[in-house]
């Protein structure tokens, strides 16, 4: 199993480009999650999915979007990128069913700048 | 309600010496109380878990002490070896209808381990 990958590794975007990220995740995993990661921040949450077709927003989800028409992959859209954007990016999935959270699983992550 | 707050913000232990880390929540909703270490350049990975059913749980030389009461729990880790040196993050989520699973991350804690 490759777990959660994402691409791409590193990516420079210019104010007011457009892009997605990539994340698959081959567990069979039925809830997904998009974190940014700031210095001396901790993990923020963006946008996260239960299943596929569901979504909803998290902690900070201004300026992105997300869709989810697999169970395996969850992107994350940026639209008009910002300086305030520039970041590091994780996905991570989980299992979660019976009232009970199983444990996510991260990608490797997006460094994303913005200039 | 949703806070976790961790502590120390950074800790330098000589190899040999024990690292703490603090965390504290205020959600009685939450129900899993996860560790993650993160590697310079690398995802946040599971470290040690424990739910509130139990008030410590150990695992190799990393063990959660956990109290309830107190809305508090903490890492330790025994005989700390320069390989443990990196970013520990506390985390707690619920199942509950606020949370769908969701883990709040704490600020997260650098640690060094000199040898």
């Amino acid at each position: 199993n490759a777990g959660v990958t994402q691409t791409p590794k590193f990516r420079i975007l210019k104010i007011g480009q457009s892009m997605t990220l990539q994340c698959a995740q081959d567990m069979n995993h039925n809830y997904m999650y998009w974190y940014r990661q700031d210095p001396g921040m901790g993990l923020k949450l963006i946008y996260y999915s239960v299943g596929a077709g569901i979504t909803d927003k998290g902690e900070v989800p201004n300026g992105y979007n997300v869709s989810r028409s697999t169970t395996e992959d969850f992107p994350l859209r940026l639209e008009l990128a910002a300086p305030s954007q520039t970041s590091v990016y994780f996905c991570a999935s989980s299992y979660s069913g019976r009232g009970v959270t199983d444990t996510q699983y991260f990608g490797p992550g997006t460094r994303l700048t913005v200039l | 309600q949703q806070q976790v707050k961790q502590s120390p913000q950074s800790l330098i232990v000589q190899k040999g010496g024990i690292s703490i880390i603090n965390c504290a929540y205020e959600n009685t909703a939450f129900d899993y109380f996860p560790w993650y270490q993160q590697f310079p350049g690398k995802g946040p990975a599971l470290l040690i878990a424990i739910r509130p059913d139990v008030s410590e749980k150990k695992e190799g030389r990393f063990t959660i002490s956990f109290n309830k009461s107190a809305k508090q729990f903490s890492l330790h880790i025994m005989d700390s070896q320069p390989g443990d040196s990196a970013t520990y993050f506390c985390a707690a989520s619920g199942m509950g209808s606020s949370n769908t699973g969701k883990l709040i991350f704490g600020q997260g804690t650098t640690l060094q381990v000199k040898p």
